[in-house]
């Protein structure tokens, strides 16, 4: 089965910059997009098509691809980017869409 | 600006058929596909399945067994049935519109969840 693997945990002190993985063999046929989710919320897109923001999203949030990684970027990590980060992509065979298990952001 | 809201039971009893239901304000039922994600308590998120416009579904492989979506035109809504349930499927579900295309899905547009906890 197609799985997405992300790091558990990210620590980072305010102003600094985080970078979150998400490795999979299937990455280099396929999009990455990434989600933020706060407790008790609905997760919110971040990330589509490997590095473009949907509007709304602050510029300190970006996206990259190498090979089979993606890599979601915070600059300047603020108290507010506290949070559970996803990343997803989709099995370009059977178009089954797959979550990572998620990075929780702790901001120091 | 689509706005999705779930409804359904809170509480389902094992073996039992859960049943959400998603109303879709803002957009038209027909124009796109639509998807369920879930999350049991404390831990990550799962896609269950889509179903489009075109009555095509795709389900997660390890649920397909006992999972439908369907979509009500009439009323702007879809739906999830997952039989046979157990406390392993105790979770929030979202309701979410995918958006994207052949090269790729993601989901733009969720709705706040429902906690469905399963247990006698």
């Amino acid at each position: 089965s197609y799985e997405l693997t992300q790091p558990p945990s990210v620590s980072v002190s305010p102003g600094q910059t985080a970078r979150i993985t998400c490795s999979g063999d299937g990455l280099p046929r396929q999009y990455g997009y990434w989600y933020q989710q706060k407790p008790g919320q609905a997760p919110l897109l971040l990330i589509y098509k490997d590095n473009k923001r949907p509007s709304g999203i602050p510029e300190r949030f970006s996206g990259s691809r190498s090979g089979t990684i993606v890599t979601l970027t915070i600059s300047g990590v603020q108290a507010e980017d506290e949070a559970d980060y996803y990343c997803q992509s989709a099995d370009s065979a059977t178009n089954i869409l797959v979550f990572g298990g998620g990075t929780k952001l702790t901001v120091l | 600006q689509a706005q999705l809201q779930e409804s359904g039971p809170g509480l389902v009893k094992p073996s039992e058929t859960l049943s959400l239901t998603c109303t879709v304000s803002g957009d038209s039922i027909s124009s796109h596909c639509w998807s369920w994600v879930r999350q049991p308590p404390g831990k990550g998120l799962e896609w269950v399945g889509y179903i489009c416009y075109s009555g095509s579904t795709n389900y997660n492989p390890s649920l397909k067994s006992r999972v439908t979506i369907s979509v009500d035109t009439s009323r702007n809504n879809f739906s999830l049935r997952l039989s046979s349930v157990t406390a392993a499927d105790t979770a929030v579900y979202y309701c979410a519109r995918p958006a994207g295309d052949s090269s790729g899905y993601y989901f733009d547009h969720w709705g706040q969840g429902l906690l469905v906890t399963v247990s006698s």
